[in-house]
């Protein structure tokens, strides 16, 4: 069962960032956050993923408060191709079996 | 990233005919595979864990003679839905980890899933 809280839907200017929220308040010590995204009709892309520190990649960054219990997703220049469902998802991070259960996610509309 | 390819991208059948969707990572090797269905404007939802060599673990509410899994392979995972109806119309999805460096990076690869429609 998924484990986040996410609000249903974002709107964002194109060219500005959009900080994307997550709730995981019952996170345990071994477990990740991951994101991903899913555009219409298409299978979910990996975008990020970390435990506590702030990660950064090419495509977003993740800032995880000190408590864990929440995380922010930031696209920083937001472009129209980036519309789509945003999904947090947590869960241990080794062992094979382990499986990503999906919330409801965040519709993001990135507007002209 | 690693690639997992799925076919056929969409199927349309007849009510009470079987319908195979493969799902193969073409540049790795997955010991694991998943199965997501999607119904429209909803999440997806995991229906099975797919296991190279032995028997899939089916999610509760997921009936296993409905929805039949077979993992030959390191790299391919077959779902076959067994007498289909218009209610089994919807998105499957599959997903994979490269066993290798898999559980070092945790992240699962997706397919650009299958959408089934029953008549």
């Amino acid at each position: 069962d998924a484990k986040t809280t996410q609000p249903t839907s974002m709107d964002c200017a194109e060219g500005r960032a959009a900080n994307l929220p997550c709730n995981h308040s019952t996170i345990s010590g071994n477990e990740y956050v991951y994101w991903y995204r899913q555009i219409h009709s298409q299978g979910p892309q990996y975008i990020i993923h970390g435990l506590k520190n702030n990660e950064t990649n090419e495509m977003a960054s993740l800032i995880i408060t000190e408590d864990r219990k929440s995380s922010t997703l930031i696209l920083p220049h937001a472009t129209l191709r980036d519309t789509a469902v945003y999904y947090c998802i947590v869960r241990p991070h080794l062992g094979t079996g382990n499986q990503f259960y999906f919330g409801t996610g965040t519709s993001l509309t990135v507007i002209p | 990233g690693a690639v997992v390819s799925q076919h056929p991208s969409w199927v349309i059948c007849k009510s009470g005919t079987s319908v195979k969707i493969e799902c193969r990572s073409l540049d790795f090797q997955a010991t694991t595979m998943f199965w997501y269905r999607q119904f429209p404007k909803q999440s997806l939802m995991l229906m099975a864990t797919s296991n190279e060599g032995s028997k899939a673990t089916y999610e509760q509410g997921v009936e296993k003679d409905k929805f039949l899994i077979n993992h030959a392979s390191l790299t391919l995972s077959t779902l076959t839905v067994t007498s289909a109806h218009p209610e089994d119309s919807s998105f499957y999805i599959c997903s994979a980890r490269d066993y290798r460096t898999g559980p070092n990076t945790g992240e699962l690869f997706f397919g650009e899933g299958s959408r089934l429609t029953v008549l």
